[in-house]
């Protein structure tokens, strides 16, 4: 089975700009979380998709949002981009909210 | 406040060494507890632990949940160089999850 897969893998943006990035998940997972990872932070959790619903949501200002399609792709968006933005963003999907999940390479977003 | 605390922070070992992990939570409404390992990339995926006292094996890593003294830990065997990485441990509950800071784990040939 392929594994989850991010795009873009890296991107580098302005401040006050947005930004989409896009995550596929493993084939017949319908959970996909996201994730902000920062030296100073660590791994946080943004807010988890099942189904096309938002199942469940971290501690982040609504200048982060996502959505899912049905076929599990989902989406995050940024706007309004801040300097603080500048992180690893990893998604990971599961079969279900329940269940282990596994992690794609991430997208590595630069603001300037 | 809800809070995952792991430690040692950081542990240097040599190979074949045991080690153990511990990853502390105090959250309500818990759901699970899961560890990870980190090197230079994504996390990948060890254990999901949901109930006490179950012990969860993969080759020369187990772990283990006890949910009334609020803590789980992550024993590695017989290490490997292999085995240096970054190890998170993770609790989900209500609708959060958190991450610990992670214990970095060296060993030494």
């Amino acid at each position: 089975k392929a594994g989850v897969t991010q795009t873009p893998r890296y991107l580098i943006k302005t401040r006050g700009q947005q930004v989409t990035l896009s995550c596929s998940p493993i084939s017949g997972h319908r959970s996909v979380s996201w994730y902000q990872q920062t030296p100073g932070q660590g791994l946080q959790f943004l807010f988890e998709y099942f189904s096309e619903t938002q199942r469940n949501k971290g501690n982040f200002p609504g200048r982060f949002s996502g959505r899912q399609f049905s076929n599990s792709r989902s989406e995050m968006n940024v706007s309004t981009l801040e300097l603080g933005d500048s992180a690893l963003y990893l998604c990971a999907s599961s079969l279900n909210s329940d269940s282990g999940k596994y992690f794609g390479p991430g997208t590595r977003l630069t603001v300037t | 406040e809800d809070k995952v605390v792991q430690s040692p922070l950081s542990l240097v070992v040599h190979e074949g060494d045991t080690v153990t992990l511990n990853c502390s939570y105090e959250v309500t409404n818990f759901r699970s507890l899961l560890w990870y390992k980190q090197e230079k990339k994504a996390p990948t995926f060890l254990f999901m632990l949901t109930s006490s006292g179950i012990e969860k094996k993969s080759g020369r890593l187990s772990s283990i949940l006890d949910k009334k003294e609020l803590f789980s830990i992550l024993n590695i065997t017989a290490t490997q160089t292999g085995d240096s990485a970054v190890y998170l441990c993770a609790v989900g509950w209500g609708n959060d999850m958190r991450f610990g800071a992670g214990t970095r784990l060296t060993v030494k040939p």
